[in-house]
Parts: C-alpha cells; structure tokens; sequence
C-alpha cells in the first residue's frame, strides 16, 4: 500500500480564497482523522470520522472549516474563506478502529506527509 | 479537555548514551496512550500502541512503559544514535476515540 496520500503538498493562497485539503487512507482502515501542527498549538485534532460518519469535530475551529468524506477512500477538509491564521501544516491520518472493547483490534493512526498551507 | 504533558520538552544526549522521557496523561476515562517519532519534514510515524496497566512495549532499542493507575508512560532509547534525533509525541486516546496529543520531546543525539 502506498500509505496515506495528501495533495496538494504545498498550498500558498490569498485571504478570502477557498482552499480544499485531500486525503486518501489506507485502503481497509476504516477511520479517517484531520490534524492541524501550528508552532503555537502543537498537533490539534480537528475532526475525526468512523466508517465515513463524522464522530467529533469538536477540534474544527469555526464555520469556515468543513470536512467530507463521501466514501472510504476520500476526504476533504474545506476552509472557505481562509485567513492568514489557518497558515499551518494540515495531515491526515487513518486507522482500523475496532471495538473499544476489543484490546487486540490495530489502533495505529498512519500519517500521509501533509499539506503545507500558507495564507497571504 | 484531556491534558498530556511531556517533559523534558528538549533533550540532547551523546551518541551511546541512554535516555528517557515521560508523557503524563489524566486517567479518567482513558483508553490507549500512544508513541509516535516524527523526524523534521517528515509525517509521525508510530512506534507503540498500549493499553493496560503495566503494558511494556519494545521494538529495537525502544522501549516503553505504562502506568494506566498514576497516569504516566515513560520511553526509554538504550545507546542513543544520531538517527534517533527526533520529537517524539505521545497520545492519550480515551473510551469515546478522541485524541489528545502532547507537545513533544525534541530529542537531539550528538554524534
């Protein structure tokens, strides 16, 4: 498998543009999540989804942040519009999640390479 | 909001020396503490994955610990090298699937 996959890679845009952020996991995982790393914040958790269900997205900053995923093998994370402050690095992740009662079930998130957003 | 601390925030050892971290974690609720090593430019990658009270994990010369009733896991690298120069996060996952991560060991191996 080629791992989690991320594009674009870089992004530079100008404030007030809609940037869209992909992601494609692992095939067979079955839990998707968004990060944000800011050097102020350290590695925040934005939205996490379970069998393409959004679970918590209680780490999305705003209304101006929303994420998709349509079927198992894509999600997206949608800033409309962006701001200088959403400068940052953007991962994904993903996971085969089993019961949280099943202590042998795979619990590793694997990271894809991320996307470096700059907001001007 | 789940707190994890790691300490120290920064670390420089001479290559073969041994080194050890802590990641504290609050034990409400609490579901899994994860080990991740994230290398400059590059995606974390991770390393253990524990569970239950006095769970050891190994994998070459890393090694961690956890202590699910006080709330803490320690990494321990055994004869350091340059190419374990890294941060190296830790995560405390609780029963509803949430992450919360720490802020990360930086750790610098001096050849």
């Amino acid at each position: 498998d080629a791992g989690v996959i991320q594009s674009p890679r870089h992004e530079v845009t100008e404030m007030g543009q809609e940037v869209t952020l992909r992601c494609k996991p692992i095939s067979g995982h079955n839990s998707l999540f968004w990060y944000r790393q800011t050097m102020m914040r350290g590695l925040e958790l934005l939205i996490y989804f379970n069998n393409n269900v959004p679970i918590d997205d209680s780490g999305m900053p705003e209304d101006r942040f929303s994420a998709k995923m349509p079927n198992a093998s894509f999600s997206t994370l949608k800033i409309q519009p962006s701001e200088p402050r959403d400068s940052a690095v953007y991962f994904c992740a993903s996971s085969l999640l089993g019961s949280v009662w099943d202590f042998q079930s795979s619990y590793e998130q694997y990271f894809g390479p991320g996307t470096r957003l700059t907001v001007t | 909001i789940l707190n994890v601390e790691q300490s120290p925030q920064s670390l420089h050892v001479q290559e073969g020396d041994s080194t050890n971290f802590t990641c504290s974690f609050p034990s409400s609720n609490f579901y899994a503490l994860h080990w991740y090593r994230w290398e400059t430019a590059k995606s974390p990658e991770a390393l253990f994955v524990m569970t239950l009270n006095g769970d050891e994990k190994k994998k070459g010369r890393i090694s961690a610990t956890l202590n699910t009733k006080e709330g803490y896991s320690y990494l321990y690298i055994k004869g350091s090298q340059p190419e374990d120069s890294a941060t190296y996060l830790c995560a405390s996952s609780n029963t509803g699937n949430q992450f919360y991560f720490g802020t990360g060991t930086s750790l610098t191996v001096i050849p």
